[in-house]
């Protein structure tokens, strides 16, 4: 069964600090990746994804994420943080299905926490 | 082009009551999406359709919970005789067709039972 592990629970950054948040999966086949992000109080928006093509991503806000595909990973990175950035990340992924819907498999989320 | 709608963004019931969340999925988008967030847990698949149709409920729980999308109107997820446990926000996601792997959700509605 796919599932996706995000490693830190609680992070917690001083503004400027560079940020990298880990995330792994596991699922054999070919897979859509995304980084989603809820601000306290609002809904999941897309920060980035990958569907193919160059494994390092460019997102919103200055984030970035690097496919590695033998090491199951795509971990979210941002050189420098903001107090703005305060927030939870959520690692996901997706596969087509046998009913040709695509099921996402969300990570746990990380809680971003950043000191003005 | 309005986002992906949710009704109401708080709900609460007492415990034994009935739940209904609906969703409005995007204009166009005929396919949509439950999702299932615990406190201090990522979303949880619940139920994939499209209007009258459910493709895949292989996350609902077998018993109290059901899912509909007609052909007018939201799709709407119903959660009967709610216990403590059913407390969570609840996410709905909407595609524009079954081969569309970018999803778009709304806002959520958190329900609380009492």
């Amino acid at each position: 069964a796919q599932s996706v592990s995000q490693h830190n629970h609680h992070v917690i950054l001083s503004e400027a600090a560079s940020l990298e948040l880990g995330c792994n999966y596991s699922y054999g086949g070919t897979v859509n990746l995304f980084w989603y992000v809820q601000y306290p109080g609002q809904h999941l928006q897309l920060l980035l994804k990958y569907f193919s093509g160059d494994p390092l991503v460019k997102g919103i806000k200055g984030f970035e994420a690097e496919f590695i595909k033998s090491k199951f990973s795509f971990n979210l990175r941002k050189p420098s943080v903001q107090w703005s950035d305060t927030a939870e990340y959520f690692c996901a992924v997706n596969a087509g299905s046998d009913t040709g819907g695509f099921k996402t498999i969300f990570g746990a989320g990380t809680r971003l926490f950043v000191k003005a | 082009n309005a986002g992906v709608m949710q009704n109401p963004r708080h709900l609460v019931r007492r415990r034994g009551q009935e739940a209904r969340l609906r969703c409005s999925p995007m204009k166009g988008h005929s396919h949509v999406y439950w999702y299932r967030q615990l406190p201090e847990e990522g979303l949880k698949f619940m139920v994939y359709l499209q209007k009258e149709n459910i493709i895949d409920e292989s996350g609902m729980p077998k018993e109290r919970f059901s899912a509909e999308f007609p052909k007018e109107g939201p799709s709407i997820l119903r959660i009967q005789q709610v216990v403590r446990g059913d407390s969570a926000a609840y996410f709905c996601a909407s595609v524009r067709d079954r081969g569309e792997n970018e999803q778009f959700f709304g806002p959520g509605t958190r329900l609380t039972v009492l």
